[in-house]
């Protein structure tokens, strides 16, 4: 079956660097991707989301770019701080006309912010 | 309340026995989901409803049943519970159609022995 998966299971960075996630998925139908940070202990949060008619976005020092050629999404964090630290998720929405909304999640990628 | 809350934080059960994990959204959204999350594997969809009164299976529903009385509420229940149940369980809401904030809950941990 289609998936969404991750590049890098682990990525570490010194702080004040920019840190990039990568995320490839696999549903050509899909139309609608999503970041999500989970800090230990904690539920997954929001961070942005982007549409398959953009190729980018823009939120407060992240940016997602999204390439439909190649089936690929990223995550930039500019300035990455010690709280960027966390596990990512991207998610993708293969919604049809029974399961819309429903998203498909990668496995994660771990940022680790060197001080 | 304000959000998605879920209880209990924690649970230790015994197999075999039936157990209901709440979950409830002050946010009058439209869609509310559940997802178990083990090591390895992700976030896995269990069930969602897009609105009070309907229901739907995810990727892995064995085991599992929901219900949506109501808007705000949507709970899980194990009407049996297994080891391979041991995970923790988040239960996410949004708007029907993702495109706005979506929330997820902080998490029951449950233990099955």
């Amino acid at each position: 079956g289609e998936s969404v998966g991750l590049h890098l299971p682990t990525l570490s960075v010194q702080e004040g660097d920019n840190s990039i996630i990568n995320c490839a998925y696999s549903n050509s139908a899909s139309d609608y991707f999503i970041w999500y940070k989970q800090e230990s202990g904690k539920g997954p949060q929001f961070i942005i989301d982007i549409r398959s008619n953009m190729d980018k976005r823009q939120g407060q020092r992240v940016t997602v770019l999204l390439n439909k050629t190649v089936k690929h999404l990223s995550l930039q964090i500019a300035a990455t701080q010690p709280g960027d630290s966390a596990v990512y998720f991207c998610a993708e929405n293969i919604g049809d006309g029974g399961s819309q909304g429903n998203l498909i999640f990668g496995k994660g990628t771990k940022l680790s912010v060197k001080p | 309340i304000a959000g998605i809350t879920q209880a209990p934080t924690s649970q230790i059960l015994a197999a075999g026995r039936r157990m209901t994990l709440r979950c409830t959204q002050d946010m009058r959204h439209n869609a509310m989901y559940w997802y178990r999350q083990d090591l390895g594997l992700g976030l896995r969809l269990i069930h969602y409803s897009n609105t009070a009164g309907t229901t739907g299976k995810g990727e892995v529903p064995d085991g599992y049943s929901v219900s949506r009385a109501n808007t705000d509420d949507f709970p899980l229940t194990l009407a049996s519970a297994v080891p391979s149940q041991t995970s923790v369980y988040f239960c996410d809401s949004s708007v029907v159609y993702p495109g706005d904030t979506q929330y997820f809950g902080p998490g029951t941990r449950l233990t099955v022995l």
